[in-house]
């Protein structure tokens, strides 16, 4: 069974500019959710879709947004990037048992680098 | 806010010792907690969930328990190994909520 793709793995950027991340869940996976990554701050929370409807968000500004196709597959895009964007964006799956919640582990991919110049 | 907090942000043991590392969580009662694995450039590893009714799980050499009273997770690896060395990171959900992940322990087993 393919793990988690996210693509592309590496990508360099200039401030104003913007960017689209990619990620494709294992197969059968229908949540799937964002984190952005840094060494200072951790792993911290972007959204989360389940089934096409985002069902949280994090605290980001608006310039980060993201959305899932029906096949399961999601996208991320931040707009206007700054300096402080840089940093490992990471994609995981889940299957979900039923909608009343989480029961099962993330698994993540190998995530996405992101430099901004 | 809710937070989870792993005390130590790294943990050096000698190789045969059982290392063992805290989560703690306020404002928050989580229904599962997990740890994950990540090695550096990686994404994390699922190792191991507990629920708020269990009192502890084990996987071959690893053990965590839940302690809701103390609003602590304990993880415990014994007879560590040079590969076990990585970040280990502790998460948490409640119900509907975001998951929400410490900032991880960077453990090294030194040979």
């Amino acid at each position: 069974k393919a793990g988690v793709t996210q693509t592309p793995r590496y990508l360099i950027k200039t401030r104003g500019q913007q960017v689209t991340l990619s990620c494709s869940p294992i197969s059968g996976h229908r949540s799937v959710s964002w984190y952005q990554q840094t060494p200072g701050q951790g792993l911290q929370f972007l959204f989360e879709y389940f089934s096409e409807t985002q069902r949280n968000k994090g605290n980001f500004p608006g310039r980060f947004s993201g959305r899932q196709f029906s096949n399961s597959r999601s996208e991320m895009n931040v707009s206007t990037l700054e300096l402080g964007d840089s940093a490992l964006y990471l994609c995981a799956s889940s299957f979900l048992k039923s909608d009343r919640g989480w029961t099962g582990e993330l698994f993540f991919g190998e995530g996405s680098r992101l430099t901004v110049l | 806010s809710q937070k989870i907090e792993q005390n130590s942000e790294a943990l050096n043991i000698q190789e045969g010792k059982t290392a063992t590392l805290t989560c703690n969580y306020t404002n928050y009662s989580p229904a599962y907690l997990q740890w994950y694995r990540q090695d550096p450039g990686r994404g994390p590893v699922f190792l191991l969930l507990i629920r708020e009714n269990e009192k502890e799980k084990r996987k071959e050499r690893l053990k965590v328990t839940f302690d809701t009273t103390l609003k602590q997770s304990l993880f415990h690896i014994t007879a560590s190994q040079h590969s076990d060395s990585a970040t280990y990171l502790c998460a948490a959900r409640q119900g509907y909520q975001k998951v929400t992940f410490g900032t991880g322990t960077k453990l090294q087993v030194i040979p």
